[in-house]
């Protein structure tokens, strides 16, 4: 049982530039949240999809935009990079409209110079 | 403003002791918590949860205990093994349960 995989693992982009990271969840699982973390820090949340519709969003620009396709697999796209944005993007899965333990993927390193 | 504290930047325990760390918070609509092992370079493992109508939750090693009426929750982990060495989250959720919000995490190092 595959748990929930992202790709690419490291990913180096300048300023300015746009970027997609993508996410597969957990088998069985139907909502996808996405958090970035930063260097000392725990992560902070970005959204979440459930239904291919954005559910609930953090303090985050409009920059960071999402999508979800009807086989649950999810892309996070970043848009105008600055170099505040180089961190670790973590992927979460979990169960039904209401699942509350989330489930975490190894995450992408991107890093904006 | 930090709904989720976890104010020990790091604890080193002796191999086989009792490991506690703590975290508080200060949502009072948090009604459930959990803890997160990360290792270096990969993403955060879910060791265990509570929900607000519990005070204790075990599982093998690890135990959860919740204090509401202090907002506080810890976590210990007995006896601790030298692969317990990791970053531990403490994260925490509202009715809904759609956004988790962390803690800046504790880095735990247990010594053989």
């Amino acid at each position: 049982d595959a748990g929930v995989t992202q790709s690419p693992t490291h990913l180096i982009k300048t300023r300015g530039q746009q970027v997609t990271l993508r996410c597969s969840p957990k088998s069985g699982h139907d909502t996808v949240s996405w958090y970035q973390q930063a260097l000392g820090q725990g992560p902070q949340f970005i959204f979440q999809y459930y239904e291919e519709e954005e559910r609930q969003r953090g303090n985050f620009p409009d920059r960071f935009s999402g999508h979800q396709f009807p086989n649950y697999s999810s892309e996070l796209n970043v848009n105008a990079l600055l170099l505040g944005d180089s961190a670790l993007y973590l992927c979460a899965s979990s169960p039904g409209a209401l699942g509350e333990t989330q489930y975490f993927g190894p995450g992408t390193r991107l890093l904006v110079l | 403003d930090q709904q989720v504290k976890q104010n020990s930047p790091s604890l080193s325990v002796q191999e086989g002791r009792i490991s506690i760390l703590n975290c508080d918070y200060t949502n009072s609509m948090f009604d459930y918590f959990l803890w997160y092992k990360k290792y270096p370079a990969e993403g955060p493992t879910f060791l265990i949860s509570i929900s607000s109508i519990k005070d204790k939750n075990e599982d093998g090693r690890f135990t959860v205990f919740l204090n509401k009426s202090a907002k506080h929750l810890s976590l210990h982990i007995v006896p601790s093994q030298p692969g317990d060495s990791a970053v531990y989250f403490c994260a925490a959720s509202a009715p809904g349960g759609r956004q988790l919000t962390f803690g800046s995490g504790t880095q735990l190092t247990v010594l053989p």
